[in-house]
């Protein structure tokens, strides 16, 4: 299976701030990348697919970019409505598999 | 406009069988490209993907869990079935329905059901 480590796993920043959080792939897995935003007792929600597509309805502030096997999502500023946690997820193939998560705190 | 809702035992004993059932609007899944899959998140803990149904009948499965798991679809209930045998407290979770979309050969889960939270426990 291939393994998603993201990094870090967990970070404070404050409204305004720039935020960038990684995604490697254990092998290469094209653009075969999502990226979900999940607040606490929350389902997750979809951001970005094919590692750089913006969801329809999702803020211009949310980016991603990346192939292969490194892979980057950022907030241009973060927001107050931001704080959450983030999942990457590779669709290349199965088993689909996640990041461990990333969570965004407020500093 | 696409809506998912699990539905299922909120509590369950070690060794028993998990029946959850994921009923859905606002798309068919005799419709090209169009899958449901399970998803599960431990309290605290990361998401984990389960199983996969798509609308040619296509079944993929977690390697770790595929003895244990069965997918099953009901397009004229609009309806897709998980089962879970054996169940063990390490499996206590929120389980999440989602469906799944292509675009351009790209997959991805775009809307989701609120969860069903499963505990198990003698």
């Amino acid at each position: 299976a291939i393994q998603m480590t993201q990094s870090p796993s967990s970070l404070s920043a404050s409204v305004g701030d720039r935020v960038t959080i990684s995604c490697r792939a254990s092998q290469g897995i094209r653009n075969d990348l999502g990226w979900y935003q999940q607040k606490p007792g929350k389902a997750p929600n979809l951001l970005i697919y094919a590692a750089s597509t913006l969801q329809s309805g999702v803020p211009s502030r949310f980016s991603g970019s990346g192939s292969g096997t490194d892979f980057t999502l950022t907030i241009s500023s973060l927001q107050p409505e931001d704080f959450a946690t983030y999942y990457c997820l590779q669709d290349h193939n199965y088993p689909l598999t996640f990041g461990g998560g990333t969570k965004v705190e407020i500093k | 406009q696409i809506t998912l809702k699990e539905s299922g035992p909120t509590l369950v004993k070690p060794t028993q069988t998990l029946t959850l059932t994921c009923t859905f609007s606002g798309f068919s899944l005799n419709t090209y490209g169009v899958g449901v899959g399970w998803i599960r998140q431990p309290p605290g803990k990361a998401l984990e993907w389960l199983a996969l149904i798509y609308w040619n009948e296509d079944k993929r499965y977690s390697p770790s869990l595929k003895s244990s798991l069965t997918i099953t679809k009901d397009t004229s209930k609009n309806q897709v079935v998980l089962t879970m045998t054996n169940m063990d407290p390490v499996d206590t979770a929120t389980y999440y329905c989602a469906h799944r979309r292509v675009d351009s050969s790209a997959y991805y889960f775009d809307y989701w059901g609120q969860g069903t939270l499963v505990t198990v426990s003698s």
